[in-house]
């Protein structure tokens, strides 16, 4: 079945540095791919998702382009804040019930 | 949109209860509906997915008689974890879906259950 591979963390960074998380898939065809994000003590959230080939996903300045060259899905952030602590999962769909699989999850610290 | 709400969010009890958890799509129908657990510093592990008016599948090594789940109305599905051991300890999210696989899930925020 379908699967996601991101790196482990945790990943501690300064204010303002630039952010890279990398996530590759293997997949039959060409789901679709998710980053979910998940603050402390707090459920999942949609962070951006693409649903086809070179497609670029975008939101609160988190950017994650679907590669299918390098089978890749990497999620990047110019200048990350204090307030971008959380821990990040890629995803894809891919269970027997159509449901999302997740990566393990990467921890971002930010330091002011 | 497209509002999940969980309830409760915390829950702690003595080893030996049963606890249910709530799971309710707000403004949209859930013919789907999936339970995951999180293990602490770990990902989300599906534990079963529930169709409205239908039994629930559950995972290998799931206990389906340890975690009974009901999805009796397209808003609402319960997970019920019966006689809770301090090993059912655990972050529990549920996650719901309209349509057919390629429609998103939207996420609870999910219950922290803590058997003493």
């Amino acid at each position: 079945g379908n699967s996601v591979t991101q790196m482990e963390g945790p990943v501690t960074l300064s204010e303002e540095a630039f952010l890279t998380i990398n996530c590759t898939y293997t997949a039959t065809g060409y789901p679709s791919l998710f980053w979910y994000v998940q603050y402390p003590g707090e459920g999942l959230q949609l962070l951006l998702k693409a649903t086809k080939a070179d497609d670029k996903g975008s939101n609160k300045g988190f950017e994650a382009t679907y590669r299918k060259e390098t089978t890749s899905f990497h999620l990047e952030k110019g200048s990350v804040q204090v307030s971008d602590s959380a821990v990040y999962f890629c995803a894809t769909y891919g269970g027997s019930q159509g449901n999302l699989i997740f990566g393990k999850g990467t921890k971002l610290s930010v330091k002011p | 949109g497209a509002v999940v709400s969980q309830h409760p969010s915390r829950v702690i009890c003595k080893s030996g209860t049963s606890v249910k958890i709530e799971c309710r799509s707000l403004d949209f129908q859930a013919t789907t509906m999936f339970w995951y657990r999180q293990f602490p510093k770990q990902s989300l592990m599906l534990m079963a997915t529930s169709n409205e008016g239908s039994k629930a599948t559950y995972e290998q090594g799931v206990e389906k008689d340890k975690f009974l789940i009901n999805h009796a109305s397209l808003t609402l599905s319960t997970l019920t974890v019966t006689s809770a051991h301090p090993e059912d300890s655990s972050f529990y999210i549920c996650s719901a879906r309209t349509g057919v696989s390629n429609q998103p899930q939207h996420f609870g925020d999910g219950t922290r259950l803590s058997i003493l």
